[in-house]
């Protein structure tokens, strides 16, 4: 079946701009995972849910960011007031149930945001 | 904190070279670890794992990486290398305690030279 998909592929906004990004799991996948990746770097966590409930935001650098998952399934990451700093490809994975390390978490091809 | 560490930020290889790739993490508790490639315009995807039992364990395309616990090191390796091997190499490890949060290694970006 489909991997995880995001959407857009690529964002250009402007410094103070409000910016939303959008994750497809895989279809049953009840895991789902936020990360940042900086030019770089290794990819950063920033929140996991499980089904439609935030497990672990410890990730999220500040109060600008959240992120949503109303039905368990498409999720949604939402920056305001964007800054410079938040460029960097943000990622989003999904795992079947959550349980743990000993799943195996698929990744998307990524966001790429740009702030100027 | 927990965290990784890759040594090299850069190898470049000849094509049937032997490759290995440091990785270090910084954990006093149990851990799972793993290799994530991403070769290039594609996805991140799983290379290989290590929860438990035999220290040394084999991935995808002939790929492996051994678990040496008194050095906190999971060390990826491939005996010969090929041009399709161009990619960057990402260690990865997950608490037990908060085992859906991967904490990932800086990456390293391997070039195979034809």
């Amino acid at each position: 079946g489909a991997g995880v998909s995001q959407t857009p592929s690529n964002k250009v906004t402007e410094k103070g701009k409000y910016v939303e990004l959008r994750c497809d799991p895989i279809s049953g996948h009840t895991a789902l995972y936020w990360y940042r990746q900086s030019l770089g770097q290794g990819p950063e966590f920033l929140i996991y849910f499980q089904g439609t409930g935030a497990a672990d935001d410890s990730g999220l650098p500040n109060d600008r960011f959240f992120a949503v998952r109303p039905e368990g399934s498409v999720s949604t990451l939402k920056i305001q007031r964007t800054e410079r700093g938040d460029s960097a490809v943000y990622l989003c994975a999904s795992s079947l149930m959550g349980s743990g390390g000993h799943e195996t978490q698929y990744f998307g091809p990524g966001t790429r945001l740009l702030v100027l | 904190a927990q965290s990784v560490s890759q040594h090299n930020h850069h190898v470049i290889l000849s094509e049937a070279a032997s490759l290995e790739l440091g990785c270090n993490y910084s954990y006093g508790g149990t851990v799972n670890l793993f290799w994530y490639v991403q070769y290039p315009g594609q996805h991140l995807q799983l290379l290989l794992k290590y929860f438990s039992g035999d220290p040394l364990v084999k991935g995808i395309k002939g790929f492996e990486a051994e678990f040496i616990k008194s050095k906190f090191s999971f060390n990826l390796r491939k005996p010969s290398v090929q041009w399709s091997d161009t990619a960057e190499y990402f260690c990865a490890v997950t608490p037990y305690s908060s085992a859906s949060k991967i904490i990932f290694g800086s990456g390293t970006r391997l070039s195979i030279r034809p």
